[in-house]
C-alpha cells in the first residue's frame, strides 16, 4: 500500500532563514501527484504546492519550492525567507491516478518560526 | 475566505446528545469528504460522497451518520458519541473523485465529547 512518511514531527527555524521539511513516500507507480498542505492555527488545510510526477522540473510557488527526487521517492519542501505566518502544520500528500482511491496524507510536521 | 464552510466551529456535547456538523461548498464540486483529525495521527478518511451518493465508508461506527442532500451540502449526524471521538472534523471537496488537483478543505469543527 502507498504510504507517506514525514520523519520530522517538529521543526524550528529563525525568521528570514530557510528551512526544509522532509517527505518520503512508497509507491510502485510512475504516474502520481504530490502535494504539500499547510494547516495554520485557523485550522484550514491550504494547498501550498503541487507536483506532477511525470514532470522533472521542481514546482515553485513564491517562497515555497520542492526538491522532487523521483527515484529516491523523496519530496521535500523548502521555505525561503521564513515568516511568522509560515508557522503551521505541514502535511505531505500523495495521489495516484488510475486507482480508485483518495489522497494519502502524512502525519505532518509542525513548523515553529522563531522571531 | 474559504470555499468550503463548516459550522459550528466548536462543539461540546455530552455522550447522550445528538448533534450535527454542517459543511457547505459553492465551488461547483461534485465530491465531498469527511475526515477526522486527531492529535499525532494521520488524517482519517471517514466518508466520501460523489454526486450525492456515498461511495466510501471507511468502517466508521454507526454513531456517525452522514447525509448529503445535494452536491453542495454535507452533514455529519452525531449520536451517542464516546470521549475518544473528540477530534477536529474536516470537510473537503473536489471537482470529482480525481484528486490530481488536491482537495479544498474547510476550517473544521473542533468536537469535544464530555
Amino acid at each position: 500500500a502507498q504510504t507517506v512518511t514525514q520523519s520530522q514531527p517538529e521543526m524550528s527555524v529563525q525568521e528570514a532563514e530557510t528551512v526544509t521539511l522532509s517527505c518520503t513516500y512508497d509507491t510502485s507507480e510512475s504516474d502520481y501527484y504530490l502535494f504539500w498542505y499547510k494547516q495554520p492555527p485557523s485550522r484550514q488545510m491550504i494547498l501550498v504546492i503541487r507536483q506532477e510526477a511525470y514532470k522533472q522540473q521542481n514546482a515553485t510557488e513564491n517562497r515555497f519550492s520542492v526538491n522532487f527526487q523521483k527515484a529516491a521517492k523523496s519530496f521535500s519542501l523548502k521555505i525561503s525567507d521564513s515568516q511568522l505566518g509560515d508557522a503551521a502544520m505541514y502535511f505531505c500528500a500523495y495521489y495516484e491516478m488510475n486507482r480508485d482511491d483518495k489522497i494519502i496524507f502524512g502525519k505532518g510536521t509542525r513548523l515553529h518560526i522563531l522571531p | 475566505e474559504t470555499g468550503v464552510t463548516q459550522t459550528p466551529r466548536h462543539l461540546v456535547m455530552g455522550m447522550t446528545n445528538k448533534k450535527s456538523l454542517k459543511c457547505e461548498q459553492h465551488l461547483g464540486h461534485n465530491a465531498m469528504y469527511w475526515y477526522k483529525q486527531s492529535a499525532k495521527k494521520p488524517l482519517e478518511l471517514m466518508f466520501v460522497y460523489n454526486f450525492k451518493e456515498q461511495t466510501e465508508n471507511n468502517s466508521v461506527p454507526s454513531r456517525f451518520s452522514p447525509e448529503c442532500p445535494n452536491s453542495s451540502h454535507l452533514f455529519l449526524h452525531l449520536h451517542t458519541l464516546q470521549p475518544e471521538d473528540s477530534a477536529l472534523y474536516l470537510c473537503a471537496s473536489s471537482q470529482d473523485l480525481q484528486g490530481d488537483y488536491g482537495y479544498t478543505f474547510g476550517s473544521g469543527t473542533r468536537l469535544t465529547v464530555v
